[in-house]
């Protein structure tokens, strides 16, 4: 079973602060992972896929670092808006097998004004 | 280009019914998994499937679930016999490839048994 980790489980901010989480995953054996975000009501919404390590990949006010060597990866959004509200969810693929993927438990983020 | 489809949205079910719920990838993508979402629990991978051939199932319970993509339509999650406990959200989801590739969902049916 592969363990991932998120936190924190929950965040509130308030509308402009910059923020951050944190996806914590076995090095071993690493293939790729997958960043996803999740608003209430809606389907998961595909962020980034990185697969290598110092990987640094951005999406308007959103970006992502990976270090696959120990393990973890950190997603920063920048001067959050209300609309960045949602659970942002990682996804580690387990060794050996590039498409199943085992999501984490999320950090939710609410933005409030 | 339409997403992912999935329908249908909701689908309520008693106790020994049988459910199907049905994926469309989206254009050009062979490639189908079928994640669950029980309630206040994270998404679990059930199944991936390629055209007609069964990839990974290790995510499927044993008994009354099965999932075909057969070369024509729709892909296909089978729950026979359905109790409270499938009560869950089934989400689908494509993709172009299998080599790390960016995995897109659908909106999900939601399934009640009563």
């Amino acid at each position: 079973i592969l363990n991932v980790e998120q936190s924190p489980q929950s965040l509130h901010v308030q509308e402009g602060d910059s923020t951050n989480f944190t996806c914590s995953f076995p090095s071993s054996n690493f293939y790729a992972l997958h960043w996803y975000r999740w608003e209430t009501a809606k389907s998961p919404e595909a962020l980034f896929v990185m697969t290598l390590n110092g990987d640094e990949k951005k999406k308007g006010r959103i970006s992502a670092t990976l270090n696959t060597k120990e393990g973890y990866s950190y997603l920063y959004i920048k001067g959050s808006q209300p609309e960045d509200s949602a659970t942002y969810l990682c996804a580690p693929p387990p060794a050996g097998t590039a498409s199943k993927l085992t999501f984490g438990t999320g950090t939710r983020l609410q933005v409030t004004l | 280009n339409a997403g992912v489809m999935q329908n249908p949205r909701h689908l309520v079910r008693r106790r020994g019914q049988e459910a199907r719920l049905r994926c469309s990838p989206m254009k050009g993508h062979s490639h189908v998994y079928w994640y669950r979402q029980l309630p206040e629990e994270g998404l679990k991978f059930m199944v991936y499937l390629q055209k007609e051939n069964i990839i990974d199932e290790s995510g499927m319970p044993k008994e009354r679930f099965s999932a075909e993509f057969p070369k024509e339509g729709p892909s296909i999650l089978r729950i026979q016999q359905v109790v409270r406990g499938d009560s869950a959200a089934y989400f689908c989801a494509s993709s172009w490839g299998d080599e790390g590739e960016t995995q897109y969902f659908g909106p999900g049916t939601r399934l009640l048994v009563l």
